[in-house]
């Protein structure tokens, strides 16, 4: 049962901390989403790689995050340092774009962080 | 700009009786996806249906189906015979030539018995 997995589940920590949060997408899926869910913002796309190059990540604050993918099966998140704004849900998402073009995105459980 | 608009935050619906949730786009690209995701409480997103821009039939899925109105652009999610499971958050998306996922704001469906 082929998923997106995403780690940890749940991460609190305190300000200032770095925060580190991976994903592994679905085998052979050359695009991951990075995307982080708050109840004022909804859905936001942080990020985005295709064949592990950063395609799009204007959504992304450079100041603090930055977003990789070392090889084909793990992406990574990094917030450094953390503040209270971060915590949010961050779902990682991956596809294979079809032949029209578009991309079915399937996701990962999340990760909920809270940085208090 | 918004790129795609959901103006229903919430809904409510007679077990099952059919409901229609909206959900309008904005693209000038030829070829784009459209997609509806499921958000239980639970938090996970799962995948229902997706629609081609060039697909000439409706998507269907079991008791999902989206009626696609191009001209109109407009992506709206049928469930038929809703159940109590079905309450949950309704995220309406669109895939466009960049490959980038634009997301709605959500519509909130309860089912009641």
């Amino acid at each position: 049962d082929a998923r997106v997995t995403q780690t940890p589940r749940h991460k609190v920590t305190e300000m200032g901390q770095e925060v580190t949060m991976r994903c592994q997408p679905i085998l052979g899926h050359n695009t991951v989403f990075w995307y982080r869910q708050t109840m004022m913002q909804g859905l936001e796309l942080l990020a985005y790689f295709r064949n592990r190059a950063p395609l799009d990540d204007s959504g992304m604050p450079k100041d603090r995050f930055s977003a990789e993918m070392p090889d084909a099966t793990l992406a990574t998140l990094k917030i450094q340092p953390s503040e209270p704004r971060d915590s949010a849900v961050y779902f990682c998402a991956s596809g294979l774009p079809s032949t029209g073009g578009d991309t079915e995105a399937f996701f990962g459980q999340g990760t909920r962080l809270t940085v208090v | 700009a918004q790129k795609i608009t959901q103006t229903q935050p919430g809904m409510f619906v007679q077990e099952k009786e059919a409901v229609t949730l909206d959900c309008t786009y904005d693209t000038s690209d030829p070829s784009y996806g459209l997609f509806w995701y499921k958000q239980p409480s639970s938090g996970e997103m799962i995948f229902l249906i997706y629609q081609g821009s060039y697909d000439q039939q409706n998507a269907t899925e079991g008791r999902y189906s989206l009626n696609f109105q191009k001209a109109r652009k407009s992506a709206n999610l049928v469930i038929s015979a809703s159940q109590l499971g079905d309450s949950a958050m309704y995220f309406c998306a669109m895939s466009d030539n960049f490959n980038k996922f634009y997301f709605g704001s959500g519509t909130k469906l309860n089912v009641k018995p």
